[in-house]
Order: structure tokens, then C-alpha cells, then sequence
């Protein structure tokens, strides 16, 4: 049981380049999100999904899209990198049955230069 | 927006020593969880405590949840220096998984 992998863990991009974080859970989670974490900022979710076929916008989704195919995946991915992107994303996964704890990746650290 | 408030933001103390974690937020919540990092690393799950609790033990960690005052504290007891981390406190809204982080508060125990 792997809980949730994330990859790569470190990425460096120049402004205008695309790129997909990969994040995978073998939990048989409903429930999968990505935040950014910035210093001083705490985390901040970017994009949730409940189900395969059903994303979500959190508090800052701008400049990123998520797509959910199947149960284990939920792809982030940067359009046209910012040097305001440099930041550490986590993906985390949970069960759909209320007030259960989250599950968290090891984190890709992203720099756009 | 940032829900939760940790405080201190930093606090530093001697293995052995108790840690007290303060975090309050501002909208009503269905739950309060607490999550440790360690440097470098992702997210761990300390404890959940339910808007109809008011206090949860967990081995080392006491948390307590005031929703009248909403604020919830996180004691860790005889700490050790392996509890050197950021701890967040996140809370839950009825219907959602979602979590709204605070910022963090950095916990150093010195051996």
C-alpha cells in the first residue's frame, strides 16, 4: 500500500513552459485535492474532486487545470508556468464519508524561473 | 481565505517540557483536525475533533475545541526532540471534505 505518491519532486521550468504533477492513491479514495504551500501562506487548495468526472475549483485554481479519469489519478497541470507558481504542491486523498482524515503526498517542489 | 490562526507562530522548549498550540478560526465548522510536517516532507494527521467534542486524547496529545470561543488547543506532553515540526490546525465544513489550513506554527524541541 503505497497511500499517495506524487511525482517528480522537484521540477524547475522557465515562465511560459507546461507541465502535469502526477499524483496517484491506491486507497480506493473518492476524495482527492491539490494545495500550494507558500511560506508564511499555510496551505491553499487549488483544485478538488469527488469522483472520477468531477473536479472543482478551491481557493486559488487560476493558471491551473485538474482532470479526473479514473478513481487513483487526479494530473495537475500548469498551462503556462509563472515565476508566482514556484511554490510546493501536495496532493491529498480522503474517503467520501465525512470528518475522515487526510492523506498526504511527499510533495513536488516547483521553481519557474 | 486562511480559517484557522495558529499561535504561537513559533515556540521553542526543552524535551520534556510541554507544547501548547493555539488556533482559532472564524466561521462554524463540523471539525478540527491537527496535522504535523516535518521539514521537507508532506502532511501527517494528528487527531480529529468534532464540533460536538470537547476534548480528545491521542497517546501524547490532548486537543481541546471551544466552538463558542472558536478556537481549539493541541497540547503535546514530556515532548521530544523527534517533535520538532510545523503543526497545522485545519477545519471542516459540514457537506465537504474540504479543509481550510491555517498558516502553521514551528515547534522546535531542543534535547
Amino acid at each position: 500500500n503505497a497511500g499517495v505518491t506524487q511525482t517528480p519532486k522537484f521540477q524547475v521550468l522557465k515562465t511560459g513552459q507546461s507541465m502535469t504533477l502526477q499524483c496517484a492513491q491506491d486507497m480506493n479514495h473518492e476524495y482527492m485535492s491539490w494545495y500550494r504551500q507558500d511560506p508564511g501562506m499555510g496551505l491553499r487548495l487549488i483544485h478538488y474532486s469527488v469522483g472520477a468526472g468531477i473536479t472543482d475549483q478551491g481557493e486559488v485554481p487560476n493558471g491551473y487545470n485538474v482532470s479526473r479519469s479514473t478513481t487513483e489519478d487526479f494530473p495537475l497541470r500548469l498551462l503556462s508556468a509563472a515565476p508566482s507558481q514556484t511554490s510546493v504542491y501536495f496532493c491529498a486523498s480522503t474517503r467520501l464519508a465525512g470528518e475522515e482524515t487526510q492523506y498526504f503526498g511527499p510533495g513536488t517542489r516547483l521553481l519557474v524561473l | 481565505s486562511q480559517q484557522g490562526e495558529e499561535d504561537p507562530q513559533a515556540l521553542s522548549i526543552q524535551e520534556g517540557e510541554n507544547a501548547t498550540m493555539n488556533c482559532s478560526y472564524k466561521t462554524s465548522i463540523n471539525n478540527l483536525q491537527w496535522y504535523r510536517q516535518n521539514s521537507g516532507r508532506g502532511l501527517v494527521h494528528l487527531i480529529l475533533i468534532r464540533s460536538n467534542e470537547r476534548e480528545k486524547h491521542s497517546g501524547r496529545l490532548r486537543v481541546t475545541l471551544d466552538t463558542s470561543k472558536k478556537s481549539s488547543s493541541l497540547l503535546i506532553t514530556a515532548s521530544r526532540a523527534a517533535d520538532t515540526a510545523s503543526y497545522f490546525c485545519a477545519t471542516g465544513q459540514g457537506g465537504s471534505e474540504k479543509l481550510v489550513f491555517g498558516k502553521g506554527m514551528k515547534l522546535t524541541v531542543n534535547p
